[in-house]
């Protein structure tokens, strides 16, 4: 079985600074890492990916995501928050080493950056 | 870029009615799944075809059913609807099994 952990609902930070959403992460085989986000009423638009690879994943928009196979971690970064970053982030897994290649979702962690 | 199309992006239905939702995929991927967010929700998986063949199920009720077709477009049928199946209905599609890029969704309201 494979399942995502965002421990937290909500993230507030101000414009300018940096941000972190966390994931925590559980597969039996490979870890294959993604990040989507998602702006209201719209679909789901992908951020970046962990497959091999430097641990320190670079993605869209500035956004950043560090793969920490010891604790199981692949956190959502960037060093400088934008009010347009507000949105819903979501970070999802599945097992690279199966056929079973179907995504399993956190529950989402909503960023909102104040001006 | 072409990206994946679904249609409609609004359907409102009545309890016990019957509803399909159709997905486009990216020209070339041969793979396409459907997920359901319920409001408030993460995406959840239901069900998944490659190469017109269904390749894995999630949490699809007995009640829903989809396809592949020949030119790699599927179709989700949902009978007797329930209020709870209103959600947000996302398709995404991929070449084999790489990396899934997402339509935009089909809001379906049950009233």
């Amino acid at each position: 079985a494979q399942s995502v952990a965002q421990p937290e609902d909500q993230v507030n930070v101000a414009e300018g600074n940096p941000l972190t959403v966390k994931c925590t992460y559980s597969v039996s085989g490979n870890p294959y890492l993604f990040w989507y986000v998602q702006y209201p009423n719209r679909g789901l638009q992908f951020l970046l990916k962990y497959i091999t690879g430097d641990n320190l994943v670079k993605g869209s928009y500035g956004f950043e995501a560090e793969f920490n196979k010891s604790q199981t971690s692949f956190h959502l970064k960037k060093p400088s928050a934008l009010v347009s970053d507000s949105a819903l982030y979501f970070c999802a897994v599945r097992d690279g080493d199966s056929g079973y290649s179907t995504l399993t979702f956190g529950k989402g962690t909503m960023l909102l950056v104040s001006p | 870029a072409a990206g994946v199309i679904q249609s409609p992006r609004h359907l409102i239905k009545e309890k016990r009615e019957t509803a399909t939702l159709k997905c486009y995929p990216i020209p070339r991927h041969d793979t396409v799944y459907w997920y359901q967010q319920g409001p408030g929700q993460d995406p959840q998986f239901l069900i998944s075809f490659y190469e017109k063949m269904q390749s894995d199920k999630g949490s699809i009720p007995d009640r829903f059913s989809a396809q592949q077709f020949s030119d790699y477009h599927s179709e989700l049928n949902m009978s007797s609807l329930e209020l709870g199946d209103s959600a947000l209905y996302f398709c995404a599609s991929s070449w084999t099994k790489g990396e899934q890029f997402f339509g935009p969704g089909t809001r379906l309201t049950v009233l």
